[in-house]
């Protein structure tokens, strides 16, 4: 399996706040990279694909970059409605390996 | 609107068995492959089990294989997960989801609508 590793694990940020997570992948997973969000009590949600692709209907302030092993998620202008973990996830290969999360609260 | 909606969560003793469902609703259920993907208490998300839109193509994660088994009966638009031989570490938030592919890569896939998951404890 291929092991997912996200930085931080957690974080303080305030609103208008620009910040970045990263994930970085074993080995190689092309760009096969994607982002999701999940708030406590709600379903995940998919906000980046194929590394810097922005899922329909998610806001220009998610986006997303990187290939190889070494992939970001950078939140410009952080919102209070963005305040929830984040996770990458590579489907390179099966299964489709999730990183740890990163869990964005606020200062 | 796209629905998915998970049953048959609950309490079980190290192992025993335990079947869970989820009903789809809001999509063509046979054209979409299905997964599900679990969360226990305080952990992060993970994928546990994939079937395509056929049934005919179907994954399991390592920690599963063996003992749990996906299938899906697209006359009734439903996902089950049948899971024997459970163990504490199966306890979990089990979500079904829609495993999309985006084009016609194996690799070009997201979990795209997710339901709102199933919580299995297993616990003596």
């Amino acid at each position: 399996d291929i092991q997912m590793t996200q930085s931080p694990s957690s974080l303080s940020a305030s609103v208008g706040d620009r910040v970045t997570i990263t994930c970085r992948a074993g080995q190689s997973v092309i760009a096969y990279l994607n982002w999701y969000q999940h708030k406590p009590g709600k379903a995940p949600k998919v906000l980046i694909y194929a590394a810097s692709n922005l899922q329909s209907g998610v806001p220009s302030r998610f986006s997303g970059s990187g290939s190889g092993t070494h992939f970001t998620l950078t939140i410009n202008s952080l919102q209070p409605e963005d305040f929830a973990t984040y996770y990458c996830q590579q489907t390179y290969s099966t299964p489709p390996t999730f990183g740890g999360g990163t869990k964005v609260e606020i200062k | 609107e796209v629905q998915l909606l998970e049953s048959g969560g609950g309490f079980i003793q190290p192992g025993g068995s335990l079947r869970l469902s989820c009903a789809a609703s809001g999509f063509t259920f046979s054209s979409y492959a299905m997964s599900w993907v679990r969360q226990a208490p305080g952990k992060g998300l993970e994928w546990v089990s994939g079937i395509s839109g056929s049934g005919v193509s179907i994954y399991y994660a390592d920690s599963v294989k063996g003992r749990f088994t996906i299938s899906r009966d697209n006359s009734k638009n439903t996902l089950n997960l049948q899971m024997n031989s459970v163990r504490a570490g199966d306890t979990a938030l089990y979500y079904c989801a829609i495993w999309y592919y985006y084009d016609g890569s194996d690799y070009s896939h997201f979990l795209d609508y997710w339901g709102q998951g199933a919580l299995v404890t297993v616990s003596s």
